[in-house]
């Protein structure tokens, strides 16, 4: 069945380092993917709309300069967190929305990011 | 914020009861959603009603929704230890892309 991936499940980088997350759809394509994070014991927050061969769209308050998506195949978005600090540590999740409908989302097992 | 509200945060039963959870919301929507979380996994979808629905089930699950209320609640009968898992609603709301807005989530533990 249709299935997200994503790349690493966990990471630990230093501060001041950028880490690059793979977002995946195995077995279909995804003309949009969704990028969350999570903290701890949190609810999921969205931060951006990955459109495949244009601009993401952001949510109001995160920092697009900050959170680089890029959406370049049907099958593959990628955020990347550049000049990572301990505050971006997070769970980021991945999602995108079932093909055929009906309006709900595959979600990726997560990344867990750890800035040192 | 438009970030739902749910409550119970957290839930502890014995395995057989029922464990009902209540979602609120703030805005118009298309449907609301119910999804689960295992501890530091990805999300797994429940089920879902539209907005012109009042109840639906799946297997051991209800769900039933008030719009007038801006309100769902999801109720799990019969529970079983591997029920253990965060609980989350979310609402697709009328604004269009399939955005999700998700509630602040239901920690349901249920001991043998």
């Amino acid at each position: 069945g249709a299935v997200v991936s994503q790349h690493p499940s966990w990471v630990i980088c230093k501060s001041g380092t950028s880490v690059k997350i793979e977002c995946r759809s195995l077995d279909f394509q995804a003309t949009t993917m969704f990028w969350y994070r999570q903290f701890p014991k949190q609810s999921l927050m969205l931060m951006a709309t990955s459109n495949e061969g244009s601009k993401a769209t952001y949510e109001q308050g995160v920092e697009k300069d900050k959170f680089l998506i890029n959406h370049a195949s049907l099958t593959l978005s990628t955020l990347t967190v550049t000049s990572a600090h301990p505050e971006d540590s997070s769970f980021y999740i991945c999602s995108a929305p079932t093909p055929g409908g009906p309006d709900t989302q595959y979600f990726g097992p997560g990344t867990r990011l750890t800035v040192l | 914020s438009q970030q739902g509200e749910e409550d119970p945060q957290a839930l502890s039963i014995q395995e057989g009861e029922n464990a009902t959870m209540n979602c609120s919301y703030k805005t118009s929507i298309n449907n609301l959603q119910w999804y689960r979380q295992n501890s530091g996994r990805g999300l797994v979808h429940l089920i879902l009603i539209r907005s012109n629905e009042r109840e639906k089930h799946s297997g051991r699950l209800r769900v039933t929704l008030d719009t007038s209320k801006k309100s769902s609640s999801l109720l799990i009968t019969a529970s079983r230890a591997a029920d253990t898992a965060s609980y989350f609603c979310a609402t697709d709301g009328t604004g269009g892309g399939n955005k999700l807005t998700f509630g602040t989530g239901t920690q349901l533990k249920v001991e043998l």
